[in-house]
């Protein structure tokens, strides 16, 4: 089946440790695309990327990081520079290289600080 | 700055009755897409539907569809026949041209039995 995987569900981290999320597609798309989401807030763009070995910030990249070495991969790693991160992280992909393709979402993973 | 406005932030309706969501968008493009997705309790994002700007015609998907009014800046959805399967948050989302898409804070939805 094509789609979306991220991995794992649910993921605790300790105060002071960096953790990687991951999302992986076998949609063959060329652009991916990692969220925040929050209670009571929409989704709120981390990093995206729409090509391979290369990626661009979006509008809460601070203590974030991610990497794109194949097109399949765009993992994500929070790092304890992120004050806050306790949420629920969602990747998304879609097919071409510009933003006006529809986004297709994984099932998410649920980051708790502890 | 552009933004997306989703005015009822909770909703609830009997199964088989027909109900609206509501969303506004603020922009001074021309050309943009606009979405509705649903969040199911399982938290999975599903796309809805989609509208392209340029399109006067309004979209439609089995039970779902949408009202756009463009000059009014308004993207409305309209679920028919509603299920308990309906049961989601819904996100409005506007895509302006070839720039980053932007959520709406979305309305919770339950369908009564």
């Amino acid at each position: 089946d094509g789609g979306i995987t991220q991995s794992p569900k649910y993921l605790f981290r300790k105060e002071g440790q960096n953790v990687t999320l991951s999302c992986e597609q076998n949609l063959n798309h060329d652009a991916m695309y990692w969220y925040r989401q929050d209670p009571g807030q929409g989704l709120r763009l981390i990093y995206y990327s729409q090509i391979v070995n290369d990626f661009q910030k979006g509008d809460i990249a601070e203590g974030y990081s991610v990497s794109r070495e194949k097109k399949e991969s765009f993992p994500l790693t929070v790092t304890s520079a992120q004050k806050n991160p306790t949420a629920f992280y969602l990747c998304a992909s879609s097919d071409g290289a510009t933003h006006r393709d529809t986004q297709y979402f994984g099932p998410g993973t649920r980051l708790t600080v502890l | 700055a552009q933004t997306v406005t989703q005015s009822q932030p909770e909703m609830s309706v009997q199964e088989a009755e027909t109900v609206t969501l509501s969303c506004t968008y603020d922009t001074s493009e021309n050309n943009y897409y606009l979405f509705w997705y649903k969040q199911p309790p399982s938290r999975q994002m599903i796309l809805v539907i989609r509208q392209e700007a340029y399109k006067q015609q309004n979209a439609t998907e089995n039970r779902f569809s949408v009202n756009f009014q463009k000059a009014a800046k308004s993207f409305s959805l309209k679920i028919s026949d509603s299920q308990l399967g309906d049961t989601a948050m819904y996100f409005c989302a506007f895509m302006p041209g070839d720039d980053k898409i932007i959520f709406g804070k979305g309305t919770r939805l339950h369908i009564l039995p």
